[in-house]
C-alpha cells in the first residue's frame, strides 16, 4: 500500500512566477491536509479538502494561494506570483475517516519550495 | 483557536536514559493527542497517539501521558537510543477530520 506521494519534491522558483504542488494520498483516504513549515520551525495548517471540497482553508492565505481535490487526481496547492517568504517545506498529509473513529495522519515526504 | 506549547525546545540526554517531553494544550474540545518525529530533512512520522478517553498508552520503549484536567500531555522515551535523536513535534486536535496543531518541536540528541 503507497504512502502518501507528494512532487516534485524540491521546486526551485523565481520571483512572481506560479509554484504547483501535487499531493496523492494513501489509497482509501479521502481527506487530505496541506501543512507548511519553516526552517527550524513547527508545521502550521494551511487548508483540509475533501473530495471536491474545502472543509477548512482558516491557515491558508487570502492572496496568491488556493488549493484544490478534484474527484479525479491528486490534490494541487497553488501559490500565484512567488515571493522569498514562501521558501518552505510543504507536507501534505491523508486520513481516513470513517463515524469519528480514526484521526490519524500520515505525511507525504514534502515539497521543498526555493523562491529565488 | 487552538494554542499547543512543547517544552523543552532541546534535550540532550546520554544513551540509556530516559526523556521526557511535555505539551499543554487550550482548547477543552482537543480529544486526540499525536506525537511524530521528524529526522532531519524527513517527513513527519507518527509515533504514537492518545485519546482523550484513554490517560496512558505505551508501546515498546515509548508512552504517553494525558491529563485532561490539566490540560498536558507527555511523550516519554525510555532506554534512549542514538537512533531516537530528532525532533519530536506533540498536537492536538477535536478529532474525526479536524486539523492538527503543533507544538514547536522539540531536538532531542542522544549521546553515545
Amino acid at each position: 500500500n503507497a504512502g502518501v506521494m507528494q512532487n516534485p519534491r524540491h521546486l526551485v522558483r523565481r520571483r512572481g512566477q506560479e509554484a504547483r504542488l501535487r499531493c496523492s494520498p494513501m489509497k482509501g483516504h479521502s481527506h487530505v491536509y496541506w501543512y507548511r513549515q519553516l526552517p527550524e520551525e513547527g508545521l502550521k495548517f494551511m487548508v483540509y479538502l475533501q473530495k471536491e471540497n474545502i472543509i477548512d482553508e482558516s491557515g491558508m492565505p487570502k492572496e496568491r494561494f488556493s488549493a484544490e481535490f478534484p474527484k479525479e487526481g491528486p490534490s494541487i496547492l497553488r501559490i500565484q506570483q512567488v515571493v522569498r517568504g514562501d521558501s518552505a517545506a510543504y507536507f501534505c498529509a491523508s486520513s481516513f475517516t470513517s463515524g469519528g473513529a480514526l484521526n490519524e495522519q500520515f505525511f507525504g515526504p514534502g515539497t521543498r519550495l526555493t523562491v529565488l | 483557536g487552538e494554542n499547543v506549547e512543547q517544552h523543552p525546545s532541546t534535550l540532550s540526554v546520554q544513551e540509556g536514559d530516559s526523556a521526557v517531553i511535555k505539551c499543554t494544550y487550550s482548547d477543552s474540545a482537543s480529544n486526540y493527542f499525536p506525537w511524530y518525529k521528524q529526522e532531519l530533512g524527513k517527513r513527519p512520522q507518527l509515533i504514537i497517539d492518545i485519546r482523550s478517553n484513554v490517560g496512558e498508552k505505551k508501546d515498546q520503549r515509548i508512552a504517553v501521558t494525558l491529563n485532561k484536567t490539566a490540560k498536558h500531555f507527555s511523550l516519554h522515551i525510555t532506554e534512549t537510543q542514538p537512533e531516537d535523536s530528532a525532533v519530536y513535534f506533540c498536537a492536538a486536535s477535536r478529532g474525526s477530520g479536524d486539523k492538527l496543531t503543533f507544538g514547536t518541536g522539540t531536538r532531542l540528541a542522544v549521546r553515545p
